[in-house]
C-alpha cells in the first residue's frame, strides 16, 4: 500500500516565520502535487513536479522533489495570514495518492 | 460559472437511506473522479471515470454506486446509508487521466448520517 506521510501534521507560526512542510513515502512517484485547502472549499493546486531533485519556485513558496522521486518539501517564506490552510501532497501513478495533511495556521 | 459544481453542498440524512450527490464539469474534461475526505482531512480515491467508462474503482463498499451519464457528468448513488459514510464527498476533474494532470475540484458535499 503506497503512503505519503506529511510533517507535521499542524503548525501555528506568526506572521514573517519561515516553514518547511515534509511529504515522504517509500514508494516511488512519477510526479508530485501540492495542493492547498481551505475550509469548506475543495483543494486547489499549487505546483506540479515531475523530475527528480526538481525545485520550483511560486513567489514564496518553494517546491522540491527528491532525487528518488520519494520524497518533497514546500518550504514558505515569511509567511502571511493568508497562507494558512491545509496543504496536501499528493503522488501520481496511474492515480494520485494524497498525503495525510499539514494544517498550517499563521497569526497576524 | 464554477468550473465543477457538486449538489447538494449539505446532506443530512438517517441511516440506511439512499441519497445521491450529483456532479457537473464544465471545463470539457475527459476524466472525472470522486474522492472522500474523513474527519482527519484524509483525501482518499474511490472512483475514476474517463469519457464515461469506468477506470479507477478503489476498494469502497458496492453500497457506493458512481454513474456517468457523459463526460461532463458523475454522480454518486449510496445505497443503505451507515454512520460510517459520513464524510465530505469531493468531485473532481482533470483533462486525462494518470499522473502528471491538473485536477480541478468542487468544493464537496458534507455528508452527515444520523
Amino acid at each position: 500500500t503506497q503512503l505519503l506521510e506529511q510533517s507535521p501534521q499542524f503548525l501555528s507560526i506568526q506572521e514573517g516565520e519561515n516553514l518547511t512542510v515534509y511529504c515522504n513515502s517509500s514508494s516511488v512517484f512519477s510526479s508530485l502535487q501540492w495542493y492547498r485547502q481551505e475550509p469548506g472549499e475543495g483543494p486547489v493546486l499549487l505546483v506540479t513536479v515531475v523530475t527528480g531533485g526538481e525545485v520550483k519556485k511560486l513567489k514564496r513558496l518553494t517546491f522540491q522533489f527528491g532525487d528518488a522521486r520519494k520524497d518533497s518539501s514546500l518550504h514558505i517564506t515569511a509567511a502571511q495570514p493568508g497562507d494558512t490552510g491545509l496543504y496536501l501532497c499528493a503522488g501520481g501513478t496511474y492515480k494520485y495518492i494524497f498525503g495525510t495533511g499539514t494544517r498550517l495556521k499563521v497569526l497576524a | 460559472d464554477t468550473a465543477v459544481s457538486q449538489t447538494p453542498k449539505y446532506l443530512v440524512t438517517q441511516m440506511g437511506n439512499d441519497k445521491s450527490i450529483k456532479c457537473e464539469q464544465n471545463l470539457g474534461h475527459d476524466t472525472m473522479y470522486w474522492y472522500k475526505q474523513d474527519s482527519k482531512k484524509f483525501l482518499k480515491i474511490m472512483f475514476s471515470y474517463n469519457n464515461k467508462e469506468l477506470i479507477i474503482n478503489e476498494t469502497v463498499p458496492n453500497r457506493f454506486s458512481p454513474k456517468s451519464p457523459d463526460k461532463a457528468h458523475l454522480n454518486l448513488h449510496i445505497n443503505s446509508l451507515e454512520l460510517g459514510d459520513s464524510a465530505v464527498y469531493f468531485c473532481a476533474s482533470s483533462p486525462g487521466g494518470g499522473a502528471k494532470n491538473i485536477q480541478y475540484f468542487g468544493a464537496g458535499t458534507r455528508l452527515s448520517v444520523l
